[in-house]
């Protein structure tokens, strides 16, 4: 029932390991997005995907890269982590390109050690 | 650049009082704001949206209101119950595609029993 879901929850590691992160969403939205949240709580994009299309890179080191299968997933592929990765990483899905109304995962906490 | 920033960190209230959590924003151009509640362990969850041609936005026991003058945003809970304890963001779009939503800093609310 869960409209987006994301896996892991928790996802431990250590430095230079590489990872990824899971995200489907069961809404029928068109548009995708990974968030990263720190430890102060603030909230930043960093890439959107429509229709399987990769929309918005927020400068984010290529160490990073997404991956849209289909519309209705979008999983985050992390190389060589580094400590400043630690945070928590939020999936979302949005009905149109316009980002309005944004459902979010219950997000991915990942500590990179 | 864009700015979207909240007054104060933290927000303690009674139960059965009103909420007010202010936020304010830079971007003279946003036309479409949105609030979100996020709980402990979980993702943002929306509260109530508004865009830029009204001025106050009513829910069930939330109400937002938008002065685009000085570039203010509220979300006023009334009867606030420990619930509604959370952390709370405003965010901002300008809509068009590709566009995206930047939130501000959270605010902690805090309801006393």
């Amino acid at each position: 029932d869960t409209a987006v879901s994301q896996t892991p929850k928790y996802l431990v590691t250590q430095m230079g390991n590489d990872k990824s992160i899971k995200c489907e969403q069961n809404l029928g939205h068109d548009t995708m997005y990974w968030y990263k949240q720190d430890s102060k709580k603030f909230l930043k994009i960093m890439f959107s995907y429509n229709n399987k299309e990769l929309i918005i890179n927020e400068t984010v080191p290529n160490r990073f890269s997404p991956k849209s299968p289909d519309k209705a997933h979008l999983n985050l592929h992390i190389n060589s982590l580094e400590l400043g990765d630690s945070a928590v990483y939020f999936c979302a899905s949005s009905q149109s390109g316009d980002a309005e109304k944004l459902f979010f995962g219950s997000g991915t906490q990942l500590s990179v050690l | 650049g864009e700015n979207v920033g909240l007054h104060l960190p933290t927000l303690s209230v009674q139960e059965g009082d009103n909420s007010i959590i202010n936020c304010a924003y830079s971007n003279s151009a946003s036309d479409y704001f949105i609030w979100y509640k996020q709980e402990s362990g979980k993702g943002p969850q929306f509260i109530i949206d508004i865009r830029s041609n009204m001025d106050k936005r009513q829910g069930q026991r939330v109400t937002v209101l938008l002065n685009k003058t000085v570039k203010h945003l509220s979300l006023q809970i009334a009867a606030t119950q420990p619930g509604d304890s959370a952390v709370y963001f405003c965010a901002e779009n300008i809509s068009g595609a590709n566009s995206k939503l930047t939130f501000g800093k959270g605010i902690t609310l805090s309801v006393r029993p």
